[in-house]
């Protein structure tokens, strides 16, 4: 059964780059025609879609974030990754990778904090 | 990019009620409309995808009706389980976008 985790520091300093990591496991991400993403959460409120990564390594990126975002892929290692560059303490959120609209990773917690 | 709007934000609901929760999105997404369940300290579960379709798992209380812009998530005969916010997701292009959320409680 497909399934995937993300990882990465809970803690970034404000001005600094967030680098997530979204490890699959149970299939690879370069098999069948799908679509590997980020969404992020904010403490108490909604979904935002960030990002994501074609089967071809086409991006499509949010344009709210897309000057400071890089999404790409690793086949050899079956992972994805985030990057956010200059992060505030507006970007403190819970953070998810996911496969399509189908399957999502439990999420992770990241603060941007001094 | 297609907003998505939902309605209502909040709704209060007895057990074994009828809830309907709308999304109208700003302009036609065909049938690339998704819905999510969301329980506090938990990732969002897909309930239904493009529009109508079932998901393996789901209860069947659960069903899912529109097209274009115009959207509906049905929850018959509500069960204390189903406490929690419900999203919807349209995937027609770029940027993808989800609603507001609406957040249903149980009486």
């Amino acid at each position: 059964q497909l399934q995937l985790q993300e990882s990465g520091p809970r803690l970034v300093k404000p001005l600094e780059t967030l680098s997530l990591t979204c490890t699959v496991s149970g299939g690879s991400i370069s098999s069948g025609r799908y679509y590997w993403g980020w969404i992020r959460q904010p403490p108490g409120k909604g979904l935002e879609w960030i990002g994501v990564i074609s089967y071809r390594g086409t991006t499509y990126y949010n344009p709210s974030l897309k000057s400071r975002v890089t999404i790409s892929a690793d086949s050899s290692k079956n992972q994805f990754s985030l990057k956010l560059s200059s992060v505030t303490a507006a970007d403190t959120a819970v953070y998810y990778c996911a496969r399509d609209v189908e399957l999502w990773g439990q999420g992770t917690m990241v603060t941007v904090s001094p | 990019e297609v907003v998505l709007t939902q309605s209502p934000d909040f709704q209060s609901v007895t057990p074994k009620e009828k809830v309907t929760i709308t999304c109208r999105a700003s302009q036609s997404i065909g049938n690339s409309l998704h819905w999510y369940q969301q329980k506090p300290d938990e990732s969002p579960k897909l309930l239904i995808k493009y529009a109508s379709q079932s998901i393996s798992g789901v209860p069947s209380r659960f069903s899912g009706s529109g097209s274009g812009t115009d959207f509906t998530l049905t929850i018959n005969s509500l069960e204390a389980e189903d406490a929690a916010a419900y999203y919807c997701h349209q995937s027609n292009g770029s940027p993808w976008t989800f609603g507001q959320g609406t957040k249903v409680e149980i009486k």
